[in-house]
């Protein structure tokens, strides 16, 4: 079973545009941190959160953490034709389990 | 410094048979990781190890099983393969446990027929 739920499955937007996708998750966790994944190979690190953070930045990256309401959002600013990818959220629990969500499929038009 | 390596690329086998895949942790990594990643979906949590202890199983049956070696490289053994075992094996490594990010590499494509 996945522990996050990525919101939207899919999104397509013009280049310049920003990008937000959700993240929801059911269970108590330690950190989450996002990925991306290019054409069905392997996953990149994007961000880590922890906990106890609530808003986290890295370049065109903006994640930020609701631990009540069990959720998370990945902001792309500025969008460019090479982040097409899929961007998946994953959680680590008490169980020290990494557990990823079905994955936002984002399409950035040139 | 080389990034995690995995071996095969592709792979195709016949339902019944026996596949082992191999990975090669980022140097000073110690924890190694097994996700399967089935089409249109995240991946699925196999195992971890670290120092070659097993650390973390997941929902997968007992015709799973990997082994980590003295030099931190991994195999991940799958026996009486299935159709449904058709997917993309990602193996990961990262310093020690899971509260730290993963490396992952390319994966490797199994095709059962």
């Amino acid at each position: 079973s996945q522990q996050g739920e990525e919101d939207p499955q899919a999104l397509s937007i013009q280049e310049g545009e920003n990008a937000t996708m959700n993240c929801s998750y059911k269970t108590s966790i330690n950190n989450l941190q996002w990925y991306r994944q290019n054409s069905g190979r392997g996953l990149v690190h994007l961000i880590l959160i922890r906990s106890n953070e609530r808003e986290k930045h890295s370049g065109r990256l903006r994640v930020t953490l609701d631990t009540s309401k069990k959720s998370s959002s990945l902001l792309i600013t500025a969008s460019r034709a090479a982040d097409t990818a899929s961007y998946f959220c994953a959680t680590i629990n008490a169980g020290n389990m990494l557990t990823f969500g079905g994955g936002t499929r984002l399409m950035v038009k040139p | 410094d080389a990034g995690v390596t995995q071996s095969p690329t592709h792979l195709i086998k016949t339902r019944g048979q026996h596949v082992t895949l191999r990975c090669s942790p980022i140097s000073g990594h110690k924890s190694v990781s097994w996700y399967q990643q089935v089409l249109g979906q995240g991946p699925q949590f196999i195992f971890q190890y670290y120092e070659k202890e097993e650390r973390g199983r997941g929902n997968f049956p007992d015709r799973f099983s990997a082994r980590q070696f003295p030099n931190y490289s991994s195999e991940l053994n799958v026996n009486a393969l299935l159709l449904g075992d058709s997917a993309l094996y990602l193996c990961a490594s990262s310093l020690a446990g899971y509260t730290y990010e993963q490396y992952f590499g390319p994966g490797t494509r199994l095709t059962v027929t």
